[in-house]
């Protein structure tokens, strides 16, 4: 069954803590992406990634960090940098760096506490 | 950089009745506008897109209208029906093709009574 997968659904941290956010692909995407979403909001974008082993920051890239040493997998750390990090994140992936449809994970609710 | 403009942030009607959600973009060069669906608690998923080469695209009761010189593109949904309660995004790209990314819109929350 192909598809993205977020993992976990909801997470949550003590302040001042690292977490990571697992991400992974089955759909031979190229390019994947890390969104934020909050209320009123809509879809920001944190980091992206057009090919493995490469990776830009997006409108709201401080106090996160990500890594893409897989084409399947695209994790992404919230640090303890991040001052505002109870959001709802989701990622997603598209075959390639042309503009075509974004498929998107089911999100993971996180709460720092 | 691409700056996207949705409205209204809500839309409320009566099952039947038609919804119109707008939205405007600020990059010339941008020529690929989708629209995605979030249900409540669930992933956006792409409901229909356009390219510049078209002014207008169907898709059954949804249908998409774009406007390069006044740099708008339009959604709207016929013959309402409660299903369609969700939240509708519009998307512009940033950036030159080959290495760009969406930009969304902020979002509407539609609501259709029964």
């Amino acid at each position: 069954d192909g598809g993205i997968t977020q993992s976990p659904k909801y997470l949550f941290r003590k302040e001042g803590q690292n977490v990571t956010l697992s991400c992974e692909q089955n759909l031979n995407h190229d390019a994947m992406y890390w969104y934020r979403q909050d209320p009123g909001q809509g879809l920001r974008l944190i980091y992206y990634s057009q090919i493995v082993n490469d990776f830009q920051k997006g409108d709201i890239a401080e106090g996160y960090s990500v890594s893409r040493e897989k084409k399947e997998s695209f994790p992404l750390t919230v640090t303890s940098a991040q001052k505002n990090p109870t959001a709802f994140y989701l990622c997603a992936s598209s075959i390639d760096r042309t503009w075509g449809e974004a498929f998107f994970g089911q999100g993971t609710r996180l709460t720092v506490v | 950089g691409e700056n996207v403009e949705q409205h209204p942030s809500t839309l409320s009607v009566q099952e039947g009745d038609s919804a119109v959600i707008k939205c405007t973009y600020s990059d010339s060069a941008s020529n690929y506008f989708p629209w995605y669906k979030q249900e409540l608690g669930k992933r956006p998923q792409l409901i229909i897109d356009i390219r510049s080469n078209v002014g207008e695209k169907k898709d059954q009761r949804i249908a998409v209208t774009l406007n390069k010189t006044a740099k708008h593109f339009s959604l709207h949904i016929t013959e309402t029906q409660p299903e369609d309660s969700a939240v509708y995004f519009c998307a512009a790209p940033k950036g030159v093709p080959g290495y760009s990314t969406l930009t969304f819109g902020k979002g509407t929350m539609l609501l259709v009574s029964p």
